[in-house]
């Protein structure tokens, strides 16, 4: 079954806005959570990662907040480009399987000018 | 120019047929592991690799075969038993990235059709 839950499936914004999309987990084992960008026919890039020791991380317009007791964290983009159009996938991992990713089932994000 | 490679870029298989992807990293990272895209459906887990010469299954190992003979390359098979093999293949390894030692790098994916 998922075990990271994404939503929204897509989202639109104009130039400037801010895009959130939010994730939730079930298993408490989890102690890292990236955010990956994607754009057609590419691999992912990593954008951001936090782990549960953090509330919030911020990497120039990318933000995550983190709520360990709620097992939510989101994504939050500041003054997006037209450039940011692209699909973006959550994930969250633990050493108990080797750091393999799982990932939600991303979210499709356009950003008009 | 280190990174990861993956060979070929688009791949078209006829049913019956086995076919191997190929994934290569000059990273120096122990970890390896492939995915397996579908459109509305994310990445999904088939095999990973934390060291040379032992690989464990993922979420979808059915159908697919994997082998570690070398710490730098860590092909797929997909065999004639995975019934729906049309997907968008990505491979990645583990190793140290700017901010995080647990980062994974992809590479830029092999797109298999079956005709």
């Amino acid at each position: 079954q998922q075990q990271v839950k994404q939503s929204p499936q897509s989202l639109i914004v104009q130039k400037g806005g801010i895009p959130i999309i939010n994730c939730a987990y079930e298993n408490t084992a989890f102690d890292y959570f990236p955010w990956y960008q994607q754009f057609p026919g590419k691999g992912p890039a990593l954008l951001i990662a936090i782990r549960p020791d953090v509330s919030e991380k911020k990497e120039g317009r990318f933000t995550i907040s983190f709520n360990k007791s709620a097992k939510q964290f989101s994504l939050h983009i500041m003054d997006s480009q037209p450039g940011d159009s692209a699909t973006y996938f959550c994930a969250a991992t633990s050493s108990n399987s080797g750091y393999a990713l799982n990932f939600g089932k991303g979210t499709s994000l356009l950003v008009t000018p | 120019d280190g990174g990861i490679t993956q060979s070929p870029k688009y791949l078209f298989r006829k049913e019956g047929q086995n076919v191997t992807l190929s994934c290569e990293q000059n990273l120096n990272h122990d970890a390896m592991y492939w995915y397996r895209q579908d459109p509305g459906q994310g990445l999904r887990l088939i095999y990973y690799s934390q060291i040379v010469n032992d690989f464990q299954k993922g979420d979808i190992a059915e159908g697919y075969s994997v082998s570690r003979e070398k710490k730098e390359s860590f092909p797929l098979t997909v065999t004639s038993a995975q019934k729906n093999p049309t997907a968008f293949y990505l491979c990645a390894s583990r190793g140290y990235g700017a901010s995080d030692y647990n980062e994974q790098f992809f590479g830029p994916g092999t797109r298999l059709t079956v005709l």
